[in-house]
Parts: structure tokens; C-alpha cells; sequence
């Protein structure tokens, strides 16, 4: 049973440009939640996408949008990429249909941007 | 809004040393409370949870419960191991009306156990 997977696993960019980070939730999980985890920090949530929305949104500019597939997996996009924006992004997953709040997290994406 | 207050850290102990971790708690409504671990260059692992006051969760040794008039979910383990050191993360999720459970953090403990 695959958990959750996040491709790349790493990745440079620059400033002023543009990164799209996909998520693939464990088998069986309908939401998917994205959150950032600067260095030294606890992750913070972005936003949470549940049949093909986004349900659920935390204090983050426009420049962060996202999408959710109709197999479930999702993409997140950053725009106009800050020096500040350099963080681990981590997508998780659960089951909401059936009640379950627990999350699984994936490896994560490290995002460097210079 | 909800928030999570972790203890300073870090923490360095001995291997058998016994291990306290404080994690306090604000929430909006009636949270279910979790322990994530996370090893170094890896994602979150969910350790523990508890859903309701009084609860215990455990997982590996590790305890921690849900004390609802101090707020509070500990976490404890009688016995740490050198494979222990890692980051603890508390955490709470407030489901129910507009909320789709958003998972909040607190800042996280580094733990260092050494041989």
C-alpha cells in the first residue's frame, strides 16, 4: 500500500519564477492538505482541497493556489517566487468520507529559491 | 484562533533517561490532539493521538494524554533510545461547521539522545 508521494523531491528556482509541486495521497484518502515548513519551524497550513476544491484556506497570498484531480492527487502553485518562500512543502492526506481526520504526511518537496 | 505551545527546546538526554515533552493547547472548539515525529531530512510520522478528554494514545513507548481542564497533552516515554532523536511536533485539528480540519502546529522540540 503506497502512502503518500510528492515529486520532486527537490528543487532550485529563482526569483520572480514560477514552481508547481505535486502530491499523489495515500490509496484509499479523498482531501489533501498542503503545508510549509520553513526551517526550524513547524509547518503551517496552506489550504485543503476536497472534491476538487479548495475547502479550507490559511494565511497565505494569492500566489499560492492549488488544484485537486479527479483521482485525488493534487498540485500546488507558487507564483512570483520570494527569497522567503525557500521551505519544505509537505502534502497530506486522509480519508474524510469516512470520518477520519487523522493526516499522513509524504516525504516532502524542498524548495530552495535564490 | 488555535494555537499549540511546545517547551523550549532542545532537549539532549541520556540513553534510559525518561523523557517529558510539554505541549499546551488553545482551540476554538473540541480538538483531537496528535504527536508527529520527524527524523531528519524526512516528512512528519504520526506518533500518537488522543480524540477526547482522558484519553491515552501510544505508540513505541511513547505516552501522552489528553487533559482537558490544564489543556495539555504531554508527551512522555520512561526509556529513550538513541534512535529516538529526532523532532516532536504537537499538533491539534478542530473539525465540525466550516472547519475541514486544518492541522495546527506548535513550533517543535529537537531531541537528542546520547549513547
Amino acid at each position: 500500500d503506497a502512502g503518500v508521494t510528492q515529486s520532486p523531491t527537490h528543487l532550485i528556482k529563482t526569483r520572480g519564477q514560477q514552481v508547481t509541486l505535486r502530491c499523489s495521497p495515500k490509496s484509499g484518502h479523498d482531501t489533501v492538505s498542503w503545508y510549509q515548513q520553513a526551517l526550524g519551524q513547524g509547518p503551517q497550513f496552506i489550504f485543503q482541497y476536497y472534491e476538487e476544491e479548495e475547502r479550507q484556506r490559511g494565511n497565505f497570498p494569492d500566489r499560492f493556489s492549488g488544484h485537486q484531480f479527479p483521482n485525488y492527487s493534487s498540485e500546488l502553485n507558487v507564483n512570483a517566487l520570494l527569497l522567503g518562500d525557500s521551505a519544505l512543502y509537505l502534502c497530506a492526506s486522509n480519508r474524510l468520507a469516512g470520518g477520519s481526520n487523522e493526516q499522513f504526511f509524504g516525504p516532502g518537496t524542498r524548495l530552495t529559491v535564490l | 484562533g488555535d494555537s499549540v505551545t511546545q517547551m523550549e527546546g532542545p532537549v539532549t538526554l541520556s540513553e534510559e533517561a525518561f523523557l517529558t515533552i510539554n505541549c499546551t493547547y488553545t482551540a476554538t472548539g473540541y480538538p483531537s490532539l496528535f504527536w508527529y515525529v520527524q527524523y531528519p531530512g524526512e516528512g512528519l510520522q504520526l506518533l500518537l493521538k488522543a480524540t477526547k478528554a482522558d484519553d491515552k494514545g501510544s505508540n513505541k513507548g511513547f505516552e501522552a494524554t489528553y487533559r482537558k481542564e490544564t489543556t495539555s497533552f504531554h508527551l512522555e516515554k520512561g526509556s529513550v533510545q538513541v534512535s529516538d532523536s529526532a523532532v516532536y511536533f504537537c499538533a491539534l485539528i478542530v473539525a465540525g461547521g466550516t472547519s475541514y480540519g486544518k492541522l495546527t502546529f506548535g513550533q517543535g522540540t529537537i531531541l537528542t539522545v546520547h549513547p
